[in-house]
């Protein structure tokens, strides 16, 4: 069964700490993508990768970084975290040339910055 | 500038009744279309999707409709149930383009018993 588990459900967190957010695939995905999700903003594209090392931006990059070292795995790093990142962020992934049906989402991170 | 506007950010119906939801589109490059399910506390899954080759796609009681010349998509849900109260997104991509899925905003359904 496909699985893409995020390492937390919910953090809090204070204003200008280090965050990660931990994504993991054990599907083989060559495309990871990193989202987050505020009510009437809808799902809104940080990053994503095609491949290990790979990154490109999504719409929403600002305050944002991530890394992709090995195939499965794709982090979300908020480097000094602010109170307008709060928010329930989202990973997903897929394989290469998929349409967007195989796309799989993690359950989220509610991501609360104090 | 959004590519995908769904306009409506909530729908409320009876259980029994017909849902639908709307989505409207502008970029013409788009050739496949999804909706997306979303509970509250978890992450979206995927629910039906249409190719721009065709109008009408089934699958049990989900229906999506597409006029390409409206750039207008639709998704009908007969009978609603209780159940199917969430969050449904409409998407859109290019295939063989970049792999993104464009989202729009998203509308809440809730269904009353």
């Amino acid at each position: 069964d496909v699985k893409v588990t995020q390492s937390s459900r919910y953090l809090v967190k204070r204003t200008g700490e280090k965050v990660f957010l931990e994504c993991v695939q054990d599907m083989d995905h060559e495309n990871m993508f990193w989202y987050r999700q505020d009510p009437g903003l809808g799902l809104r594209l940080i990053y994503f990768s095609y491949d290990v090392k790979m990154k490109e931006k999504g719409d929403i990059p600002e305050g944002y970084s991530v890394s992709r070292e090995k195939k499965e795995r794709f982090s979300l790093i908020l480097e000094s975290a602010s109170t307008n990142q709060t928010s329930m962020y989202l990973c997903a992934s897929t394989p290469p040339s998929g349409r967007g049906d195989t796309q799989y989402f993690g359950p989220g991170t509610r991501l609360t910055v104090l | 500038d959004q590519q995908v506007k769904q306009n409506s950010p909530s729908l409320s119906v009876q259980e029994g009744r017909i849902s639908i939801l709307n989505c409207d589109y502008t970029n013409s490059m788009f050739d496949y279309f999804l909706w997306y399910k979303k509970y509250p506390a978890e992450g979206p899954t995927f629910l039906i999707s249409i190719s721009s080759i065709k109008d009408k796609n089934e699958d049990g009681r989900f229906t999506v409709f597409l006029n390409k010349s409206a750039k207008h998509l639709s998704l009908h849900i007969v009978p609603s149930q209780p159940g199917d109260s969430a969050v449904y997104f409409c998407a859109a991509i290019t295939q063989g383009g970049s792999e993104k899925l464009v989202f729009g905003k998203g509308t809440k359904l809730t269904v009353n018993p």
